[in-house]
C-alpha cells in the first residue's frame, strides 16, 4: 500500500509569489490534515479536510487555503508568500479510526 | 489552548545509555501518539496510547500515557546511534468540531546517540 505522496518535494519562491502544494493521501483514507514546521514554531496545525469539506482550520491567515478532490486528493494554497512562510509543509492522512496519521515526507519551501 | 511541554529539548548520550523524554499537558487527550522524524522526511508513528496507565513496548522502547491521560513518557534504553532523530508526541481528541483532523504536538526533543 503506497504512503502519504507530497509534491514537490523542494520549492523556491519569492516573497509575493503564491505556491499550490499536492497531497495524495493512503488509498482508503478520506481525511487530510495540512501542518507547517518550522524550527521555531515546530508543528502547528493548518487544517483539515474530509469529503472535500474543510472540517477544522488552525489559526493561520486567510492567505493559507486548501481544497479537496472528489479522490481525496488535496491541495494548499498559499498567496503573497511572506519570508516567515518558509517551512516545512507535511500533509498527513487519516483512516478515521483512533485519529491515527500518517504523514507525507513534506514539501520544503524557501521563500526568498 | 492545548498545550503539550515535550523536555528535555535535546538529549546528547553515549550509546547504550538509557534515556526518557517526557510529554505534559494541563489537558486531557483521548490519545496519545509519538512519532519518530528524521532530518528531510516526515514523522513516522511509533505507538498510540489510548487507555489512562497504558504501558507499550516496541522492542527497546517503552510508553507510558499518564492515568489521567494528561501527560506521556517515552525511555529508551540502551540506545544505539539508529536511535537519533527528533521525537515528538502528538495529542489527540476525538470530540469533533474544532478537533476535526488536529494533532496537538509538542516542540520536540532532539536525541544524538554517539557511537
Amino acid at each position: 500500500k503506497a504512503g502519504v505522496t507530497q509534491t514537490p518535494r523542494y520549492l523556491i519562491k519569492t516573497r509575493g509569489q503564491q505556491v499550490t502544494l499536492s497531497c495524495s493521501p493512503i488509498s482508503g483514507h478520506r481525511s487530510v490534515s495540512w501542518y507547517q514546521q518550522t524550527p521555531g514554531q515546530g508543528l502547528q496545525f493548518l487544517f483539515e479536510y474530509f469529503s472535500e469539506t474543510q472540517r477544522n482550520k488552525g489559526n493561520f491567515p486567510g492567505r493559507f487555503s486548501g481544497r479537496q478532490f472528489s479522490n481525496s486528493r488535496s491541495e494548499m494554497n498559499v498567496s503573497t508568500l511572506e519570508l516567515g512562510d518558509s517551512a516545512l509543509y507535511l500533509c498527513a492522512s487519516t483512516s478515521g479510526a483512533g485519529g491515527i496519521q500518517y504523514f507525507g515526507a513534506g514539501t520544503r519551501l524557501s521563500v526568498l | 489552548t492545548q498545550l503539550l511541554e515535550q523536555s528535555p529539548q535535546f538529549l546528547s548520550i553515549q550509546e547504550g545509555e538509557n534515556l526518557t523524554v517526557y510529554c505534559n499537558s494541563s489537558s486531557v487527550f483521548s490519545s496519545l501518539q509519538w512519532y519518530r522524524q528524521e532530518p528531510g522526511e516526515g514523522p513516522v508513528l511509533l505507538v498510540t496510547v489510548v487507555t489512562g496507565g497504558e504501558v507499550k513496548k516496541l522492542k527497546r522502547l517503552t510508553f507510558q500515557f499518564g492515568d489521567a491521560r494528561k501527560d506521556s513518557s517515552l525511555h529508551i534504553t540502551a540506545a544505539q546511534p539508529g536511535d537519533t532523530g527528533l521525537y515528538l508526541c502528538a495529542g489527540a481528541r476525538n470530540a469533533g468540531g474544532t478537533s476535526y483532523g488536529k494533532l496537538t504536538f509538542g516542540q520536540g526533543t532532539i536525541l544524538t546517540v554517539h557511537p
